[in-house]
């Protein structure tokens, strides 16, 4: 099975922040990875897909960024309804793993 | 409209088998590269992948769980049906189903809510 691992596990950051998250996978994924974000109670939702791409009205401040084992989730400007949590994503191969999640709070 | 929708019992005993449904709504089970995960997140941790099954009817199984899996479809009632066999308390979790977008790197683009399940005695 391929692992995600994701630094940091959390991060507290102000309003208007600039945040950068990494995820790493054990091997190369190519450009088979997507971030979620999730908020308490609710289902997880697309941000990224396929490393870099943004989905359908996502704001322009989430980017990503990476290929192989190495990837970025980068928020400029952090507003309040992104304290959320994080997850990338691989879906290279199965089985279909996710890394452990990246918390985001407010400083 | 793209809707899944999670159904099943919130409480179940220990030994015994879960069996969840997924009914879609807005995609047909059998458009090309379509698919459907199960994932589940246990109270304050991580998602965890457990299945999924594709428009070919291809299934894959989590690597942990894959004794204990069984996923299936039933393309004219819009359904995806998971179960876990010999359930216990670290089973406890809030499952997903999601939709595998066909598009590139077939991200999770739409998920259900979630359903509960609690397994307890």
């Amino acid at each position: 099975d391929i692992q995600m691992t994701q630094s940091p596990s959390s991060l507290s950051a102000s309003v208007g922040d600039r945040v950068t998250i990494t995820c790493r996978a054990s091997l190369s994924v190519s450009g088979f990875l997507n971030w979620y974000q999730q908020k308490p109670g609710k289902a997880p939702k697309l941000l990224i897909y396929a490393a870099q791409y943004l989905h359908s009205g996502v704001p322009s401040r989430f980017s990503g960024s990476g290929s192989g084992t190495d990837f970025t989730l980068t928020i400029t400007g952090l507003q309040p309804e992104d304290f959320a949590t994080y997850y990338c994503q691989q879906t290279f191969s199965t089985p279909r793993t996710f890394g452990q999640g990246t918390k985001v709070d407010i400083k | 409209q793209v809707t899944l929708k999670e159904s099943g019992p919130v409480v179940v005993k220990p030994t015994e088998t879960l069996t969840l449904t997924c009914t879609v709504s807005g995609f047909s089970l059998n458009s090309p590269r379509v698919g459907v995960s199960w994932i589940r997140q246990p109270p304050g941790k991580a998602l965890e992948w457990l299945a999924h099954i594709l428009s070919t009817d291809e299934k894959s199984y989590s690597t942990s769980l894959r004794n204990r899996l069984t996923i299936s479809k039933d393309t004219s009632k819009r359904q995806v049906v998971l179960t876990l066999t010999d359930v216990d308390p670290v089973d406890t979790a809030t499952y997903f189903c999601a939709r595998y977008s066909p598009g590139l790197a077939s991200p999770f683009d739409y998920w259900g809510q979630g359903a509960l399940v609690t397994v307890s005695s």
